[in-house]
């Protein structure tokens, strides 16, 4: 089965905490390509990353980072000195080799970055 | 700026109605997508196209069909609405390689069916 699952449905946090959203994802294929979605309150999803499953690097940009582990199915997002624009819902999503029409996403995580 | 724009941001509609959701790229893309976002469920493919009158089911394809006869058109009909497609809806196109290509979306369309 794929699947993605980010078993966090909200969370809230007051502006200026870390944050980290879990996203947790099954695929039998040894290739596959793991990506973050932002939804802001407007409603459009925005691409913030892609992972390719042979780059296990960490990456960051800006105040986001992203920690890819193999080993554990994992694909989780942090949020470091979170801000209230941050608010929105994130998802994650999974593209298998076996189709590259389809893009598996999780059922979203919304974050709630109070004042 | 790239876009893609939905015709409609809210709709209500009576059920057995034809609805209409017509979504529009500015950048040339290929391949165009309609998905359905519920709460707890994320989003769900229900069509794509990855060419000029060229369609494919997703995920969720009964009681919709699509039509693309233009590139940049790509529009998702409900022929006989029903309240379990109340729901809101979100199209998205891509460009690039079809493995790493980032879908870019519109703000999406909320229906609600009476």
């Amino acid at each position: 089965a794929q699947k993605v699952t980010q078993a966090q449905t909200e969370i809230s946090v007051v502006e200026k905490e870390d944050v980290t959203l879990d996203c947790v994802y099954e695929t039998r294929d040894t290739t596959y390509y793991l990506f973050w979605y932002k939804q802001p309150p407007s409603g459009e999803l925005v691409f913030l990353i892609r992972r390719n499953s042979f780059d296990e690097q960490n990456e960051i940009s800006g105040r986001y980072s992203w920690n890819f582990q193999k080993s554990t199915s994992s694909f989780n997002f942090t949020i470091t000195a979170s801000q209230v624009v941050d608010s929105a819902v994130y998802f994650c999503a999974l593209r298998p080799m076996d189709s590259s029409y389809k893009l598996i996403f999780g059922s979203g995580t919304r974050l709630l970055v109070r004042p | 700026d790239v876009k893609v724009t939905q015709s409609s941001r809210y709709l209500v509609k009576r059920t057995g109605e034809k609805v209409f959701l017509e979504c529009v790229q500015d950048m040339d893309h290929e391949n165009m997508f309609w998905y359905r976002q519920d709460p707890g469920l994320g989003l769900r493919l229900i069509y794509f196209s990855y060419d000029v009158k060229m369609k494919e089911k997703g995920d969720i394809p009964e009681g919709y069909s699509v039509s693309r006869e233009k590139k940049e058109r790509f529009s998702l009909i409900l022929e006989s609405a029903s309240t379990n497609q109340t729901s809101m809806y979100l199209c998205a196109s891509r460009g690039g390689d079809r493995y790493t290509g980032e879908l870019f979306f519109g703000e999406g369309s909320r229906l609600t069916v009476l």
